[in-house]
Parts: structure tokens; C-alpha cells; sequence
């Protein structure tokens, strides 16, 4: 069965850079089949996507968030990544990984991780 | 920037049928999918690709569609299907989500 944990800090503060980690267990991350990708949920809040990325690191960003992120894929740990800058107390969210399944373009969230809650305070 | 329309809560009576409707310009010629969240739990996909289930998705989960409009419908709801439901479509390789509709099963 597939597994997605997230890894990384429970509280950031303002003007620094968030990095958090996606492992993916019972399956490859070099999958020619799926993309990776990452959600987040302000308190309270809906879904907001942040980004995907492919094993050969192509990636696919929110238009209105890319100038701070950065999501990038290392093979050999079964592992993605998120690197988001300049944070402020409007980017305290929970921060999702998940796994894209289907057709290019038409692809679903098939499998998610738990979720980690990232709290931006000084 | 394409934009997805859900209402912000349904209640439905137990044992009813809910409808829950996204909305979105031409979203018919789009696939959608439906999560389904619980509160402290991670979205759970319950329709991909319009009207399909994954595996262990109850029968009664089903989806459509069509025009500017797709919808969820839940038949028979139960107790454990109150949750927010959240629609979700790729526009020009970006993903866009809906709002998210609260279920209530009264």
C-alpha cells in the first residue's frame, strides 16, 4: 500500500524559507505513471494547490505562488521536496503531499499524506 | 484564471439523496474529481474523471458531468458521509479546487 509522509518544521517564523519533505513508502517515486504533488489548507480554509512535480523534475506551479516556491525530487531517497520563501502569518497552513494519477491533464489525487501543520510566528 | 463554484453547505436527510454542484465556465468538456474531508484527516478521493469510483468507494457515491455544471450525488446518506466535499479540475496544467461544500446530515 502506498504511503506519503510529510516531514519538516511545526513553526516557521516570519521571512524565512519552509522546507518540508514528502517520503513515499510501497511504491516508486520514479514512476513514469504519476506525478507528485503539494496542497495546503489555511485553518478553517479549503484546499489551495501549491505545485507538482515529475521524476525527472519537471514541475508545474500556482501561478500566484511561484515566485517562493521551489518543489524538487530526489530519486535516490524516494523523496520530493518543498521550499517556500518569504513566509508570512497568511502561509500558516496544513501542508499536504500527495501522489497524481491518471492522464496528463486530467489527473487525480489518488493518495495523500496525513498532513503537517506549519504555524508562521515569531 | 479559471474559477470553481460550490456551494457552502447542503444538508441532506438521513437515508435522502445529496447533491452537491460545482460550477465552472464550459466544465463539461473537463474532467472532474471529488474529495471527500473529514475533520483532522486528509482529503479522500470518492469520483475521479467524472463519474468514477476507486476502490472501496461506496456504490452510492456517483458523478456527472455536463454544460457549467458537475455534480456529487450521495444516495441513501449516512451519519458518516458529513463531511466537505471539494471539486477539482487541471486548467492549462494548473489545478484548481473549489471552495468546498459542507455536508450536513441532519
Amino acid at each position: 500500500q502506498l504511503q506519503l509522509q510529510e516531514s519538516g518544521p511545526g513553526l516557521v517564523k516570519p521571512s524565512e524559507t519552509l522546507s518540508l519533505t514528502c517520503t513515499v513508502s510501497g511504491g516508486s517515486i520514479s514512476s513514469s505513471n504519476y506525478y507528485w504533488g503539494w496542497i495546503r489548507q489555511p485553518p478553517g480554509k479549503g484546499l489551495a494547490w501549491i505545485g507538482n512535480i515529475y521524476y525527472t523534475g519537471t514541475t508545474y506551479y500556482n501561478p500566484s505562488l511561484m515566485s517562493r516556491v521551489t518543489i524538487s525530487v530526489d530519486t535516490s531517497k524516494n523523496q520530493f521536496s518543498l521550499k517556500f520563501s518569504s513566509m508570512t502569518a497568511a502561509d500558516t497552513a496544513l501542508y499536504f503531499c500527495a501522489r497524481l494519477n491518471g492522464p496528463t491533464q486530467k489527473r487525480e489525487f489518488d493518495y495523500w499524506g496525513q498532513g503537517t501543520l506549519v504555524t508562521v510566528s515569531s | 484564471s479559471y474559477e470553481l463554484t460550490q456551494p457552502l453547505s447542503v444538508s441532506v436527510a438521513l437515508g435522502q439523496t445529496a447533491r452537491i454542484t460545482c460550477g465552472g465556465n464550459n466544465i463539461g468538456s473537463k474532467n472532474v474529481h471529488w474529495y471527500q474531508q473529514k475533520p483532522g484527516q486528509a482529503p479522500v478521493l470518492v469520483i475521479y474523471r467524472d463519474s468514477n469510483r476507486p476502490s472501496g468507494i461506496p456504490e452510492r457515491f456517483s458523478g456527472s458531468n455536463s454544460g457549467n455544471t458537475a455534480t456529487l450525488t450521495i444516495s441513501r446518506a449516512q451519519a458518516g458521509d458529513e463531511a466537505d466535499y471539494y471539486c477539482q479540475v487541471w486548467d492549462s496544467s494548473i489545478v484548481v479546487f473549489g471552495g468546498g461544500t459542507k455536508l450536513t446530515v441532519l
